[in-house]
């Protein structure tokens, strides 16, 4: 969506496994996002990156990990810490610079199934 | 701390009836909010954004939204349903002046347009 490319679209991760979700953004935005997604709860904010080598945590960081080794790419790393990962997974990017203020553009998503 | 409160999860419409998805916000200060639609395995699509300015705001396919600051509200509104809006909506929200932090986002609310 919007030059915002998520992959794989489905991914099943065996009980142990680290995976990896990949975020590739050609809209030359300056921030990026992970939110997962749960029936009825919302987003919620896993991580997010400003600038190239930096990263906050959000509010579910526990069990995940991220990279932001170029503008462009945000990957997600689904550990085996994280119990229960089984949930559709968006990435979403903005500019932080620039007139006004444009709120997010989102990937199509990532759906985990753990099996 | 900001937080958004979508109190329906379901709102049931006929096609051709006006719809309303309701939206409160808690911020400290003043609020820079956003409605976004999702369709099924997708992303979420922008609809519209109140920043400052009229209270009245039109978004994209003929929805809008009316923000209320003494209510700490912001409804989305559309005077005639189709059944192609059936879809789940995102409210969410951020300071103003919060120095680009993240938005936060509602639980979301299942729109049906029934025929």
């Amino acid at each position: 969506d919007g030059g915002i490319t998520q992959s794989p679209k489905y991914l099943f991760r065996k009980e142990g496994q680290n995976v990896t979700l990949s975020c590739e953004q050609n809209l030359n935005h300056d921030a990026m996002y992970w939110y997962r997604q749960d029936p009825g709860q919302g987003l919620r904010l896993i991580y997010y990156s400003q600038i190239v080598n930096d990263f906050q945590k959000g509010d579910i960081a526990e069990g995940y990990s991220v990279s932001r080794e170029k503008k462009e790419s945000f990957p997600l790393t689904v550990t085996s810490a994280q119990k229960n990962p089984t949930a559709f997974y968006l990435c979403a990017t903005t500019p932080l610079t620039g007139p006004g203020d444009y709120g997010y553009t989102f990937g199509s998503g990532t759906r985990l199934t753990v099996v | 701390a900001q937080s958004v409160a979508q109190p329906e999860d379901q709102v049931n419409v006929a096609e051709g009836n006006p719809l309303t998805v309701k939206c409160t916000y808690s911020v400290s200060g003043n609020p820079y909010l956003f409605w976004y639609v999702q369709y099924p395995n997708r992303g979420l699509q922008f609809l519209l954004k109140y920043i400052t300015g009229d209270n009245l705001v039109k978004g994209s396919y003929g929805f809008e939204a009316e923000f209320n600051k003494s209510q700490t509200s912001f409804h989305l509104k559309k005077p005639s349903a189709l059944v192609s809006d059936s879809a789940l909506y995102f409210c969410a929200v951020r300071a103003l002046n919060s120095g680009n932090t993240p938005l936060v986002f509602g639980k979301g609310t299942r729109l049906s347009v029934i025929a």
